[in-house]
């Protein structure tokens, strides 16, 4: 099993570029989340999902957009990117019954 | 709101030095506690877990105690590798509507030298 896998591993963008961050599990689970993950901050619960085709606002949500039409996938979207939301983004499963998580290895973004 | 606090960092031992990271938090109702770690280069992984009071987590050497009467879970672990030089961070499950949610301390960033 891989897991969590996460895509890209990478990225540079310019102020008002878009793109979209592909998370996927092979694990079967219900649930899954977005985090974001800052020097001093911890990690931050972007958007979540219950189930294929829910989604809901964490914490920051502002600035990005979510969608899961499969239960594998999760996608984080940023319409017009800015230099706030460099940051290190991490994707997030687990079941609907167990309190754990499990994390995959992050995107690193940074927006120029 | 629910929120969890961890001791600055980052923290320096030497090999087989007595480990301490101190987390306390706020919540309301009786939350499940957690500390996950991150190696250099990846991303999160559980380290241990307690999910009542005066139960304690355990893993690798690491051991933690759910203590209500303080609202802490402080890590320890009796003696560092250098194996162990990562980031922890501490984190809370509130359960209720929450379920599923978790949140999380700053980290605090360990690094053990031989």
């Amino acid at each position: 099993n891989a897991g969590v896998t996460q895509t890209p591993k990478f990225r540079v963008l310019k102020t008002g570029q878009s793109m979209t961050l592909l998370c996927a599990q092979d694990m079967n689970h219900e649930y899954m989340y977005w985090y974001r993950q800052d020097p001093g901050m911890g990690l931050r619960l972007i958007h979540y999902s219950v189930g294929e085709g829910t989604t809901a606002k964490g914490e920051v949500p502002d600035g990005y957009n979510v969608s899961r039409l499969k239960k594998q996938n999760f996608l984080l979207g940023l319409e017009s990117a800015a230099p706030s939301q460099t940051s290190v983004y991490f994707c997030a499963s687990s079941r609907w019954d167990q309190e754990t998580q499990y994390f995959g290895p992050g995107t690193r973004l940074l927006v120029l | 709101g629910d929120s969890v606090t961890q001791m600055e960092g980052p923290v320096t031992l030497s090999e087989e030095a007595f480990l301490t990271i101190n987390c306390t938090y706020t919540a309301t109702g009786y939350p499940s506690l957690f500390w996950y770690v991150q190696y250099p280069g990846e991303g999160l992984q559980l380290l241990l877990k307690a999910t009542k009071a005066d139960d304690k987590g355990s893993n690798k050497g690491f051991e933690a105690t759910y203590r209500k009467e303080t609202t802490s879970f402080h890590l320890e672990k009796g003696s560092v590798q250098v194996s162990d030089s990562a980031v922890y961070f501490c984190a809370l499950n509130a359960g209720g509507t929450s379920y599923g949610k978790l949140t999380f301390g700053q980290g605090t960033i360990l690094t053990v030298h031989p």
